[in-house]
């Protein structure tokens, strides 16, 4: 079955420590997305990418990197400069090639606790 | 660039009542529309879409949203509210063109009282 995959579902990191979160898709679809939720603040986005090895920063970029080396995967690393990393992490995907399959799909989200 | 305003965080239901949750949009053309229900520490699924054609579009668990260009509206609603649509929803907005980039707006919290 096609989908997006998020991975692990539950992470905790010690201050000072960078971590990586993964998203994997096997839709073909050209663009993907991260986004941070807090309770009460929507979905903020940190970084998205709409082609391999391109990316953009979104709203909140700061303390984190990305990388697109494939079409298929668009990992996240929270890096020790990130202040606040507490958080619900979603990552998306969609295909804007296709006039009929225009939403995102969404992984089951990463939450990223700092001990 | 586009936007999206969903008003107010919370909206409190009884069962069986009437759900309205309003999102209006902005954007230089018209776009295309998503809204999003997410439960607890779950990512977030697709009730509907408008893309083209039809202005009404019904979409899973009863929910249907009425694309109004001239008021830059797609409200959700459902006519009578289960304890299970509590959750939170989302609008969304993007651009009908290649390579643009998805909206969200800040979502609401739909509570359904007994």
């Amino acid at each position: 079955d096609g989908g997006i995959t998020q991975s692990p579902k539950y992470l905790f990191r010690k201050e000072g420590q960078n971590v990586t979160l993964s998203c994997e898709q096997n839709l073909n679809h050209d663009a993907m997305y991260w986004y941070r939720q807090d309770p009460g603040q929507g979905l903020r986005l940190i970084y998205y990418s709409q082609i391999v090895n391109d990316f953009q920063k979104g709203d909140i970029a700061e303390g984190y990197s990305v990388s697109r080396e494939k079409k298929e995967s668009f990992p996240l690393t929270v890096t020790s400069a990130q202040k606040n990393p507490t958080a619900f992490y979603l990552c998306a995907s969609y295909g804007f090639r296709s006039g009929s399959n225009t939403e995102a799909f969404f992984g089951q989200g990463t939450r990223l606790t700092v001990v | 660039a586009q936007s999206v305003t969903q008003l107010g965080s919370h909206v409190s239901v009884s069962e069986g009542a009437l759900v309205l949750l309003r999102c209006n949009y902005s954007s230089s053309v018209p776009p295309y529309l998503f809204w999003y229900v997410q439960y607890p520490n779950q990512g977030l699924q697709l009730l509907l879409k408008y893309t083209t054609g039809a202005t009404l579009v019904k979409g899973i668990n009863g929910f249907e949203a009425e694309f109004k260009k001239s008021e830059t509206s797609f409200h959700l609603t459902k006519p009578s509210a289960h304890m299970s649509d509590a959750a939170e929803y989302f609008c969304a907005v993007r651009l009908t063109g290649a390579n643009s980039k998805l909206t969200f707006g800040k979502g609401i919290t739909l509570s359904v009282r007994p």
